[in-house]
């Protein structure tokens, strides 16, 4: 069984651009998290979604947007890029809805903001 | 609001010594507890989980780990480490209700010495 999956893996993007990373979750897998993971702040909470419906958003700006499609697929965009965006992003995927039920990560898109 | 607490951000044992990962939770309930291991250039993985039932919880790798309500404890313990942990661990914790998102301490960094 194939494993989350985030396209690209490394991104380099200047202040001011956007970027849209892509998640794939485990076949079957319908819930799909988003983190922010830096040295400073560990690993925070962007957002949650099931059956293409956002059911949690953590406290960042309104640059950082999430959706999910029918699939399950999910993507997230940042839009007017700042440094403090150079990240990892990891999405994690789980059967069920519910943050007591096993989440499985991807390696991670490695953004750098310049 | 719950919170994580791990002490000491990078941990270092010999081969073979015993591995100890404090976590501590602060929550007015006893939540659900994971360890999760994130190795170099990958995402996390599950090594355990409490929910209910027996306090003394087994994972993968030879890792468990003890929940202690008067401690608001889950330490993270193996008895002989081997090169193969060096990684970075994470504790996190879900409320019972699983519809907030799971909330991760910083992270401790294993180093395992020859």
């Amino acid at each position: 069984k194939a494993g989350v999956t985030q396209t690209p893996r490394y991104l380099i993007k200047t202040r001011g651009q956007q970027v849209t990373l892509s998640c794939s979750p485990i076949s079957g897998h319908r819930s799909v998290s988003w983190y922010q993971q830096t040295p400073g702040q560990g690993l925070q909470f962007l957002f949650e979604y099931f059956s293409e419906t956002q059911r949690n958003k953590g406290n960042f700006p309104g640059r950082f947007s999430g959706r999910q499609f029918s699939n399950s697929r999910s993507e997230m965009n940042v839009s007017t890029l700042e440094l403090g965006d150079s990240a990892l992003y990891l999405c994690a995927s789980s059967l069920a809805v519910g943050s007591y039920n096993e989440q499985f990560f991807g390696p991670g898109t490695r953004l750098t903001v310049l | 609001a719950q919170s994580v607490t791990q002490l000491g951000s990078h941990v270092s044992v010999s081969e073979g010594a015993l591995v100890l990962l404090r976590c501590n939770y602060s929550s007015s309930v006893p939540p659900y507890l994971f360890w999760y291991v994130q190795y170099p250039n990958q995402g996390l993985q599950l090594l355990l989980k409490y929910t209910t039932g027996a306090t003394l919880v087994k994972g993968i790798n030879g890792f468990e780990a003890e929940f202690k309500k008067s401690e608001t404890s889950f330490h993270l313990t193996k008895p002989s480490a081997h090169m193969s942990d060096a990684a970075e661990y994470f504790c996190a914790v879900s409320d019972l209700s699983g519809n907030t998102p799971l909330v991760f301490g910083k992270g401790t960094r294993l180093s395992v010495i020859a």
